[in-house]
């Protein structure tokens, strides 16, 4: 069971502007970084975001991040085939002393 | 370059024991926190222990403490993680990851895996 709740699926048309949540508590997202991480399939994650809304080199800035409170949101703009993919985020939580991930979102560009 | 190579995964039996290693390059290893993470077949991430740069602080997910450690070799550039009392819940492939940045330690560049089979 994930401390970071995501929605398990979301969907949009090419073009389009999605974003994917993930919900935590003030011992994890309300108090640290959020991170966000890309996953195709039979490949190891990417990351996306970290810092909550920082973009590492190469990311296209199609992908933006956000934090308020105890959420956090990744958002996607402009939607591609290629989006259409698996999405998780993390947190460190310093009640458990670890990182936590949500149980990630499958994106669908239909 | 970043570079991560796992090794040392394979097929184990239920209360056996198994070493990962984890070879890193392109960066200055000792200056990163490094971090194991797993996934489980068709499941989802699971982090499961990090390491400071100098190896004097670790954390461990509850489900693998006291069964797992974590370790490193700073002059090899390599991680480690000695697992033992393995059940089959620890199927999974594991994944080395380097943090983001020196300041920031949360997992930031992934090596490609290494799978590890837990039955009888």
């Amino acid at each position: 069971q994930s401390v970071l709740t995501q929605p398990p699926s979301a969907s949009g048309t090419p073009g389009q502007r999605v974003t994917i949540s993930c919900s935590g508590s003030t011992s994890n997202i309300g108090s640290n970084n959020v991170y966000w991480y890309q996953q195709l399939p039979g490949t190891a994650p990417k990351l996306l975001i970290y810092s909550s809304n920082q973009r590492p080199s190469g990311v296209p800035d199609r992908f933006s991040g956000s934090k308020s409170g105890t959420s956090a949101s990744l958002a996607i703009s402009g939607l591609r085939s290629e989006d259409d993919t698996d999405y998780y985020c993390a947190a460190w939580d310093d009640s458990l002393s670890g990182v936590i991930f949500g149980g990630g979102t499958k994106l669908t560009v239909l | 370059e970043v570079q991560l190579v796992e090794s040392g995964g394979g097929l184990v039996q239920p209360g056996g024991s198994l070493r990962l290693s984890c070879a890193a390059s392109g960066f200055t290893f000792s200056s990163y926190w490094m971090h194991w993470v797993r996934q489980g077949p068709s499941k989802g991430l699971m982090w499961v222990s990090r390491i400071n740069g100098d190896g004097s602080t670790t954390h461990y997910a509850d489900s693998v403490k006291g069964r797992f450690t974590i370790s490193r070799d700073n002059a090899r550039n390599t991680l480690y993680l000695q697992m033992s009392s393995l059940t089959v819940e620890d199927t999974a492939v594991y994944y080395c990851v380097r943090a983001v940045a020196t300041a920031t330690r949360g997992p930031g560049y992934w090596g490609q895996g290494t799978l590890v089979t837990v039955s009888s």
